[in-house]
């Protein structure tokens, strides 16, 4: 079956930036997706990419797309602590009914 | 006003019990889905509805059974509550097949 892979851990000191990768096995993948995850709270959509872009931008948010090496980035600019998060990246199934698969969630942890 | 709002937030329960969660979108949504987030926090598809109509059903026991009374409320329903049920639940719901989903804030289901 299709599979999303992330590394689960990330630190970062507030004002650099981080970069959260993802690797997915759908090459048919229409959408790709990353969500964020605060403690004790729901998934929160924060950006997402169509398979035919390769870069998105918004505010402090990039998302870069290297669908040859179906390679999936996200870059969070001048990080602060609200940051802190789990953060998921999720591909569209191709040919489903907008069936998500994730990945296992990178969680970010941002100090002083 | 919430999007997508899922009752209760948590649930505490013993095994063998019967359940049920609600989920409601005040989003116009046509498609409405459950997932299951594991204590590792890994979040698995379970079901989705469109208009009313189940298209997504992924292999989960049959124990669980959602139901749509329309296409605003999809509600999970849970007997013979087991141990391993024990994880948070999420509601979602988006316009198709096409569009991104948004999600609850999770009911959090404990077993004892």
């Amino acid at each position: 079956g299709e599979d999303v892979e992330q590394s689960l851990f990330l630190s970062v000191r507030e004002g650099d930036s981080s970069v959260i990768n993802c690797t997915y096995t759908d090459s048919s993948s229409t959408y790709l997706y990353w969500y964020k995850q605060e403690p004790g709270a729901g998934l929160q959509l924060l950006t997402y990419i169509f398979s035919n872009m390769d870069m998105k931008q918004d505010q402090r948010l990039t998302v870069l797309l290297n669908k040859k090496d179906k390679h999936l980035s996200l870059r969070i600019a001048d990080t602060q602590t609200g940051d802190s998060a789990i953060y998921f990246c999720a591909e569209r199934e191709s040919g489903g009914y907008n069936k998500l698969i994730f990945g296992a969630g990178t969680r970010l942890a941002v100090h002083p | 006003d919430t999007a997508v709002s899922q009752t209760p937030k948590y649930l505490v329960t013993q095994m063998g019990n019967d359940k049920s969660i609600k989920c409601e979108q005040n989003l116009g949504h046509d498609t409405m889905y459950w997932y299951k987030q594991d204590s590792k926090k890994f979040l698995k598809i379970m079901f989705s509805y469109n208009n009313k109509e189940l298209i997504i059903n992924e292999t989960v026991p049959n124990r669980f059974s959602p139901k749509s009374p329309d296409k605003a409320h999809l509600n999970l329903h849970i007997n013979s509550l087991e141990l391993g049920d024990s994880a948070v639940y999420f509601c979602a719901s988006s316009w198709d097949g096409n569009q991104p989903q948004h999600f609850g804030d999770g009911t959090r289901l404990s077993i004892l």
